[in-house]
Order: C-alpha cells, then structure tokens, then sequence
C-alpha cells in the first residue's frame, strides 16, 4: 500500500512561513490535498490538487508537488494557524485513500 | 447550505452493536461518494471505506474490511458505519466526508461532519 510520510511538528513564529512537506514515492504523479484541523474540530480541506485553494482559505496558503514531495506553504504565519496538517492522496493501484501522519504546527 | 450531520456520541459496552449516521443536505446526495474515516485519541485520520449513495458501490480500506460495514439509504440522505460486535480498540472519533466531483477537483474531501465519538469501555 502507498505510504506518506510527514514530519511529526513545525514550529514557527508569527510573520514568518512555515512550510510542510508530504513525503512518497512519485508523489508528484498523484494529486495532494491538504487537511487543516484545529483542537477540537474537524479537518478542514485548505488545499486540493496540489495547489488549488477551496473558496474562503486565504491566499497566504499554496502548495506545490513534485518528484518525492509534496509541500503547503503558509506565508505570514498568523496564530490561528496552529493546528494539525494532514496530506491526502488517492491510490490508484489499490483504489483507496490514504492519509499522512500529520504535521503539528505551532505558532511561537 | 453544504453540510453533513452526524448522529450523537455513543457509549458501548464491549460486545455491543453500533449504528452511526451521517445525513447530507443542501446537495444531491446520491451523485457524491461518502467516506468514513477513524482518527484515534491524539491520532492521525485513518480512511475506513467509502459508499456511493447512487448505487450502494461500497469499498473498505483492507484494515478494516470484515470490521466495520459502511450502508447508505438514500432515501433518507443518510449513510452509516455499523459494527456488530465492539471492541474498546474501537473507541475513537469517527468523521465523514464528501468525495467532491469533477476532474478539477481529483478526488478531495471537501465537506466534513462534525464527528461522532464512540467510547468503548
């Protein structure tokens, strides 16, 4: 089965960027979505098709995808942006969804 | 509005059977796939299997095929996830989502329930 991996934390201070990476094999022939969620809540789609932002996410959010790696980016970090990222990919293979660890974000 | 509305938390003893639910509006329900998907106490998102309202196509992820059942009655806009026999590895928060449509949009969740926590104890 396909396997993503994610780095378990990033920390960063308000202002500055935080950048989060999806890691797999020939990641960059598949489509990544990204998933925010807050404590407490449900996850929130912030980014799908590597770099399609849904209506109401702000543009501070991108994303890129190529080769091995995935990425979101958040420029501008602000403190409601702390919060649990995961990526997601479709494996066609197998025709099942996959799910990375997930990144904790924290807002210094 | 887009939503999608879980049933309440459930509390089970281990043995029990379970029913959870998971009601669209404001959508045609039987044109988009539903998905269930597990996240344990301070845990990541595990996908368990997905339902097509439309024809009840139903796929499991192999971790928990023959664990859970995944059903759909269109009817009512529901979908649920059912067990019949819980265990207390089974406590967790369990979430639906919609798989969006269209090619733009490749196979993203764009539309999530509130959750349901099952407690197993």
């Amino acid at each position: 089965s396909y396997v993503l991996t994610q780095p378990p934390s990033v920390s960063v201070a308000p202002g500055q960027t935080a950048w989060i990476t999806c890691g797999g094999d020939n990641i960059g022939d598949k489509a990544v979505h990204w998933y925010q969620q807050r404590p407490g809540q449900a996850p929130l789609l912030v980014m799908y098709y590597d770099r399609d932002r849904p209506s109401g996410i702000p543009e501070r959010f991108s994303g890129s995808n190529s080769g091995n790696t995935a990425a979101l980016t958040i420029s501008r970090v602000e403190a409601g942006d702390e919060a649990d990222y995961f990526c997601q990919v479709w494996d066609s293979s197998s025709d099942h969804y996959v799910f990375g660890p997930g990144t904790k974000v924290t807002v210094l | 509005e887009v939503q999608l509305v879980q049933s309440g938390a459930e509390v089970k003893k281990p043995g029990d059977s379970l029913k959870i639910s998971c009601t669209g509006s404001g959508y045609s329900f039987s044109t988009f796939w539903i998905a269930w998907v597990r996240q344990k106490p301070g845990k990541g998102l595990e996908w368990i299997g997905i339902v097509y309202p439309g024809d009840s196509d139903v796929r499991y992820s192999p971790s928990f095929q023959g664990q859970v059942s995944i059903s759909v009655d269109k009817s009512i806009s529901s979908a649920h996830l059912q067990w019949s026999g819980l265990r207390a590895s089974d406590t967790a928060m369990y979430y639906c989502a919609r798989l969006c449509s269209g090619d733009g949009c490749q196979r993203a969740y764009d539309i999530w329930g509130q959750g349901t926590v099952v407690s197993v104890s």
